[in-house]
């Protein structure tokens, strides 16, 4: 199983900031690495694959790099509607597929 | 629009079965091959279970370990739903259950792209 893991535990950012957030993989998954969204009680909303795609819609203040182990979520310009926790999860060896615990971008 | 909406979600006491409905509409659900993930208080998110396109026999599921042997994945393409049985429910089954729909990329599933708001499972006595 790959495992996922996910730094920091909590980002503290203010409106306007940028946020850079880590993902390492226990093995090499080449680009084979997703990026969510996810606020309390609502869904989780997909916003990159291929480790650096955006899905339609997402705004491009969101960027993913990386490859192998090492990927980086980058926010740049942080808008209220951007905070929330933010999972990687890869899908190159499955099953299962596995998710980190997640970065958590709050005010500061 | 797409609308994924869970159904089902109950208190139950260890050892309880409940059965959760996805119900699917704003796709082409029998194109989609479909997942569980679930989420328990104040951890993050767990795939639990895989479903392939067909509703019939020939089907590819696949569980995470903890599950294998106690959950089944079934889906109804003419009723666009997909359903999780889940029988001899322990504690550590208590969260909230998704459903989600698969990106296929090149035949890959490569995220998981529309999901539901989830219904809450508790097991407790």
């Amino acid at each position: 199983e790959v495992i996922m893991a996910q730094s920091p535990v909590t980002l503290s950012v203010s409106p306007g900031e940028s946020a850079t957030l880590s993902c390492r993989a226990s093995q090499n998954i080449g680009y084979g690495l997703a990026w969510y969204q996810h606020k309390p009680g609502q869904a989780p909303r997909l916003l990159i694959y291929g480790a650096s795609t955006r899905i339609t819609g997402v705004p491009d203040r969101f960027s993913g790099s990386g490859s192998g182990t090492e990927f980086t979520l980058t926010i740049s310009s942080l808008q209220s509607e951007d905070f929330g926790i933010y999972y990687c999860q890869q899908y190159f060896d499955w099953p299962p597929w596995t998710f980190g615990l997640g970065t958590t971008v709050e005010v500061k | 629009d797409v609308h994924l909406v869970e159904s089902g979600g109950d208190l139950v006491q260890p050892g309880g079965s409940l059965r959760l409905s996805c119900a699917v509409s704003g796709i082409t659900f029998s194109t989609y091959e479909m997942m569980w993930v679930r989420q328990a208080p104040g951890k993050g998110l767990e795939w639990i279970s895989f479903i392939s396109y067909s509703d019939r026999s020939d089907s590819t599921v696949y569980y995470r370990d903890s599950v294998q042997g106690r959950f089944t994945i079934s889906r109804d393409n003419a009723k666009n739903s997909l359903y999780l049985q889940m029988d001899s429910l322990t504690v550590e089954d208590t969260g909230i259950y998704y459903c989600a729909s698969t990106l296929t990329i090149f035949g890959v599933v490569s995220g998981f792209d529309h999901w539901g708001q989830g219904t809450r499972v508790t097991v407790s006595s």
